[in-house]
């Protein structure tokens, strides 16, 4: 257990439906990252938070998917009208401030 | 995306042997870093090399950061059944984002 935690575990929905993800960082790291990894591939970098502040969004991040952390502490990645493409796991991961990042469990997503 | 390119892909083991994998870029990397992923979970840090030509090592795990900022590599010795997941090498090149080779998969035979 790194200290980050992610909600939910695993998530199954309908294509078109809005899912939302949480992201708990450890409590002292201001730098918070999402990503999202395929089977049988390395994770790719979604979008990174510096407190509350959202400072790079990857093209990857199409207009459906947005992300926020309103106070700098927990956030979350909503996709709206979801596409079976969206299907993977989502990570998300906290560093102090340029460090090493370390990864919650993941929510991985399924999209019928 | 943009990714590292790791080698082998998979590896199938006696329990005890050594392992080895590798990461190449074209690309510079300020900092190396492997990671370790068991299934349906995220990743764990492993190791963490900040300069060129460092040699890291994590018990039974070594690593080193290529004298030419371009490549790293993995050894773990005397491989046991734990040691069994993904195993995945990153660069990072800027203070925020990490580069991601596509994972070595380590399999040991009974």
């Amino acid at each position: 257990d790194t200290g980050v935690s992610q909600d939910p575990r695993h998530k199954i929905t309908k294509r078109g439906q809005n899912v939302t993800f949480r992201c708990d960082p450890i409590s002292e790291h201001n730098r918070l990252y999402w990503y999202r990894q395929t089977l049988g591939q390395g994770p790719e970098f979604l979008t990174y938070f510096q407190n509350e502040a959202q400072l790079e969004k990857s093209r990857l991040l199409s207009d459906r998917f947005s992300a926020e952390r309103p106070k700098g502490s927990f956030s979350t990645l909503e996709i709206q009208r979801t596409e079976q493409g969206d299907s993977a796991m989502y990570l998300c991961a906290s560093n102090p401030s340029a460090e090493t990042q370390y990864f919650g469990p993941g929510t991985r997503l399924l999209v019928l | 995306g943009q990714q590292l390119n790791q080698s082998p892909q998979s590896m199938f083991i006696q329990e005890g042997e050594d392992v080895s994998m590798n990461c190449t870029s074209s690309s510079i990397f300020n900092t190396w870093l492997w990671y370790k992923q068991d299934p349906g979970e995220g990743p764990v840090l492993l190791i963490a090399l900040y300069k060129a030509g460092e040699l890291t090592s994590n018990g039974r795990l070594t690593a080193q950061f290529g004298t030419t900022r371009k490549d790293s590599f993995l050894n773990i010795s005397a491989s046991i059944p734990s040691d069994v997941g993904i195993y995945f090498c990153a660069g990072q090149r800027s203070n925020y984002q990490l580069i991601w080779g596509a994972g070595t998969k380590l399999i040991i035979k009974p």
